[in-house]
């Protein structure tokens, strides 16, 4: 079957780094995506892998390995702002995402 | 980006009715535009994926005759929900495949309150 996990929940402090793991297993790969999702709101693209490697932009890092089924989101210098839901997203061979459960960040002062 | 806009933003109903929700790609053709719903503290749930032209492909367990989806040009999909009932009360959101199929765009979504 098809299977993507993410931690339901994470803490971390404003001004540090946390780091949102994602583990897949799909039929077919065209790509990762990490979407932010504020309560109530539509999901709004923040990354895209598909070949091996660190993709950095600004405050944001994803990094895929394709060997492993895994992926990470790195934040750096979090901001009140960055509370929200992170998810998770992997494109089969149809161009369909496949969603995981979303991990919902949250920033403490 | 491209730009995905979806109408209306909020509907609230009485059971019984139908709603139509629009996806609208601004900028750009999309062949393909996918329809979620997702409900509170949940992730999104893919319920179809609509084609230009053709007949929309259903997830398992969505009802193609409650749920009826039309995409009848390259720039708009809608979605009807027939008889809507409180349970169908959700979030729904569009999405539109881009040009190089790498990316969805999302609409803002379609908050459905059915009383």
């Amino acid at each position: 079957g098809q299977n993507i996990d993410q931690p339901t929940e994470m803490t971390a402090t404003e001004g540090a780094i946390v780091q949102i793991n994602c583990t897949y297993q799909t039929s077919g790969f065209n790509g990762l995506f990490w979407y932010q999702q504020h309560a109530g709101e539509a999901p709004t693209f923040l990354s895209y892998n598909v070949l091996d490697g660190l993709e950095e932009k600004g405050r944001f890092s994803s990094f895929l390995s394709r060997s492993k089924g895994y992926s990470y989101l790195l934040l750096k210098e979090l901001q009140m702002k960055d509370s929200a839901s992170y998810l998770c997203a992997v494109q089969d061979s149809n161009y369909q995402l496949i969603w995981g459960a979303g991990t919902k960040l949250i920033i403490k002062p | 980006g491209a730009v995905v806009s979806q109408h209306p933003s909020r509907v609230i109903c009485k059971s019984g009715t139908s709603v139509k929700i629009e996806c609208r790609s601004l900028d750009f053709q999309a062949t393909t535009m996918f329809w979620y719903r997702q409900f509170p503290k949940q992730s999104l749930m893919l319920m179809a994926t609509s084609n230009e032209g053709s007949k929309a492909t259903y997830e398992q367990g969505v009802e193609k005759d409650k749920f009826l989806i039309n995409h009848a040009s390259l720039t708009l999909s809608t979605l009807t929900v027939t008889s809507a009932h409180p349970e169908d009360s959700s979030f729904y959101i569009c999405s539109a495949l881009g040009q190089n199929y790498n990316e969805q765009f999302f609409g803002p979504g379609t908050r459905l309150t059915v009383l």
